[in-house]
């Protein structure tokens, strides 16, 4: 079981908005600004999309974005494109530099 | 372009050991910190291990702690997973990823690592 709580599948059609959820605990996401998010497609290296909760790396479109609220932090992605389709995983660090805390990840469907 | 390669993964048997190997280039390897995450058939990312830029500090999870050891040799951008003991739950797709403060900023593609008699 992993640490954080992720949807296991979300979906949308394109131009549409989704928004994906993480929630865990005082001590991972509410405790910390340090979440990030990560796309991934099988077989392929995991990209980073959002850190810190809310920045987005040079190259990833603002149609990405990540809030936090108390112990659950979101990751929405607007304007849904079919290259969208993908796994996403959320991950916090939990507060020592010895651990990360990772989601079950949510496989999103651009209908 | 930083690209990360992994190799050395395969198929081992209980016990056994295996010697996982991350190719780095495309950035300044000594800078940073170097990470390997996992993640188990059907299961979400695990992170396994974490090492400082030097090499003087590395830290375990605790799941792997005693029989996995992470190194690197600078000279050659060179990141290393020694796995000894290996056990059935051990196996995955293991990752290496560039760290940066709280995250991980890339990623390679991984190496399958099967531990099954």
């Amino acid at each position: 079981q992993s640490a954080l709580t992720q949807p296991r599948s979300v979906s949308g059609s394109p131009g549409q908005s989704v928004t994906i959820s993480c929630t865990g605990t005082s001590s991972d996401v509410g405790g910390y600004n340090y979440v990030s998010w990560y796309q991934y497609h099988p077989g392929k290296a995991p990209k980073l999309i959002i850190y810190d909760v809310t920045k987005r790396p040079s190259g990833v479109p603002d149609r990405f974005s990540g809030s936090k609220s108390g112990n659950t932090a979101s990751l929405t992605i607007s304007g849904l494109q079919a290259e969208d389709e993908a796994d996403y995983y959320c991950c916090s660090y939990t507060g020592s530099y010895t651990d990360w805390a990772f989601g079950g990840g949510t496989k999103l469907t651009v209908l | 372009e930083v690209e990360l390669v992994e190799s050395g993964g395969g198929l081992v048997q209980p016990g056994g050991s295996l010697r996982l190997s991350c190719a780095a280039s495309g950035f300044t390897f000594s800078n940073f910190a170097m990470r390997w995450v996992r993640q188990a058939p059907g299961k979400g990312f695990e992170w396994v291990s974490s090492i400082s830029s030097s090499g003087g500090s590395k830290y375990y999870a605790d799941s792997v702690k005693g029989h996995f050891t992470i190194s690197r040799d600078n000279s050659k951008n060179r990141l290393y997973l020694q796995m000894d003991s290996l056990r059935a739950d051990d196996t995955a797709v293991y990752y290496c990823a560039k760290g940066v403060d709280y995250h991980f900023d890339y990623w390679g593609q991984g190496t399958l690592v099967t531990v099954s008699s």
